[in-house]
């Protein structure tokens, strides 16, 4: 079965800077998605990114940029500039494929806020 | 293009009670994910629907817990008989799937159930 895990369950950063949350993940297969959502006050899930398993190059998305290391199976994500607008809960996921049920297996988040 | 649409945004039920949860896909999206979010915790896969079928359930609690995605009409999570412990959010998501985008789910707005 598989797994994420988030092992930073509050982070802060101050406007402007950069910050980054890990992410590790445990799966036997060789064939997956990787994602990133951001999850504000409002409660909406928002994707952020998401990194196919096969591609070797880094996803990024404007401020947003994750860290695929597939060997040591870590995704970590790295915020630039950050705004007080980031302040939100940020989960990983990961997606097995193609695997016929497409469901996603969430961490349990890391809380960051952006301090003024 | 409406996004996925859950209803009610907010339910209170009293211990006992039945509590039914909407979620309308997004247009010309066929595929159906119903996720749980207790406080403080991520999401967690329910159960995934197709137009009639239940692709996979393993989920979903074996008891006081169904779903259904008819042909016509919204999907409906049911929890009957409810418990202090099925408070939580509940999230729909659905896919477009056969459409070379199976590797993203769109999120509703959740579902906040309360249970008295």
């Amino acid at each position: 079965a598989q797994t994420v895990t988030q092992s930073q369950p509050e982070m802060s950063v101050q406007e402007a800077e950069t910050v980054t949350l890990s992410c590790t993940y445990d799966t036997s297969e060789n064939n997956y998605y990787l994602f990133w959502y951001k999850q504000p006050p409002s409660r909406q899930m928002i994707l952020v990114i998401r990194q196919e398993a096969y591609k070797q190059q880094n996803a990024t998305e404007n401020r947003f940029s994750v860290n695929f290391q597939k060997a040591a199976k870590s995704f970590s994500l790295k915020i630039s500039d950050s705004q007080l607008g980031d302040t939100a809960m940020y989960f990983c996921a990961f997606m097995k494929a193609p695997s016929g049920t497409y469901k996603y297996i969430f961490g349990t988040g890391t809380r960051l806020k952006v301090l003024a | 293009n409406a996004g996925v649409m859950q209803n009610p945004r907010h339910l209170v039920r009293r211990r006992g009670q039945e509590a039914r949860l909407r979620c309308s896909p997004m247009k010309g999206h066929s595929h159906v994910y119903w996720y749980r979010q207790l406080p403080e915790e991520g999401l967690k896969f329910m159960v995934y629907l197709q137009k009639e079928n239940i692709i996979d359930e393993s989920g979903m609690p074996k008891e006081r817990f169904s779903a259904e995605f008819p042909k016509e009409g919204p999907s409906i999570l049911r929890i009957q008989q409810v418990v202090r412990g099925d408070s939580a959010a509940y999230f729909c998501a659905s896919s477009p799937l056969n459409s070379g985008l199976e590797d993203e789910q769109f999120f509703g707005p959740g579902t906040r159930l309360t249970v008295l």
